[in-house]
């Protein structure tokens, strides 16, 4: 079935040097979307990415989405000890199971103040 | 607008006891979801619903089964717990996954043990 592999598992950063995750698909997908989840915390919506090659930046954080829309990254610049938290992408394939989410394993950030 | 909830948000069962865990959502979505999440495994899909009177099984569905009587409330049931069930439960809900943005909107969760 669908693989989504996320990379790395873990990272600790001091505060002020940046971060990047990033996501491989086994196959092509429709979108993908990157969530947030503080520790003790639940899953939050951070961003979608639809179109081949697309990049969008939200203050600090840029998300990039492959051209050949099978792999996508999250860079944190300067990183804040508000980033503190896991971060998920999922994908959805074309025509998958009722457009359901394959959420990668995630990336656990911790940040050294 | 509280979004969405589960009850309860923590529970301690023994092996072969059975429980449900309720989600409601007050945002009128069709799609509902439920996770579970193991330390480095992600979130996996157990079962989804399209619509009110309709479930399906998604990755990991065994052990588990799901209701959706009402458009607002999915139900998610272990008939016979087992220890390889303990993990922390997360409900979702989104509109159409066709539209511009269909985000899933998540609960707070429902950290279960079975000891």
């Amino acid at each position: 079935g669908q693989q989504v592999m996320q990379i790395p598992q873990y990272q600790h950063v001091q505060e002020g040097e940046d971060f990047t995750t990033y996501c491989n698909s086994s196959t092509t997908l429709s979108n993908i979307q990157w969530y947030k989840q503080r520790p003790g915390g639940h899953p939050v919506f951070l961003i979608q990415l639809v179109k081949s090659g697309e990049v969008k930046k939200q203050k600090r954080l840029t998300f990039q989405f492959g051209e050949a829309k099978k792999n996508s990254s999250l860079h944190i610049t300067a990183t804040q000890t508000t980033d503190v938290g896991t971060y998920f992408c999922a994908g959805m394939n074309y025509g998958g199971s009722q457009g359901n989410l394959i959420f990668g394993k995630g990336t656990k950030l911790s940040v050294k103040p | 607008n509280a979004g969405v909830t589960q009850t309860p948000k923590f529970r301690v069962l023994k092996t072969g006891q059975s429980m449900t865990l309720l989600c409601a959502q007050d945002m009128n979505h069709e799609y509902m979801y439920w996770y579970r999440q193991d330390p480095g495994m992600g979130l996996r899909l157990i079962h989804y619903s399209v619509g009110e009177g309709t479930t399906a099984k998604g990755e990991v569905p065994d052990g588990y089964n799901v209701s959706r009587l009402k458009k607002q409330n999915f139900l998610l049931g272990l008939e016979s717990a087992a220890p390889s069930q303990t993990s922390v439960y997360f409900c979702a809900s989104s509109v159409f996954p066709w539209v511009t943005s269909n985000e899933q909107f998540f609960g707070p969760g429902t950290r279960l043990t079975v000891l």
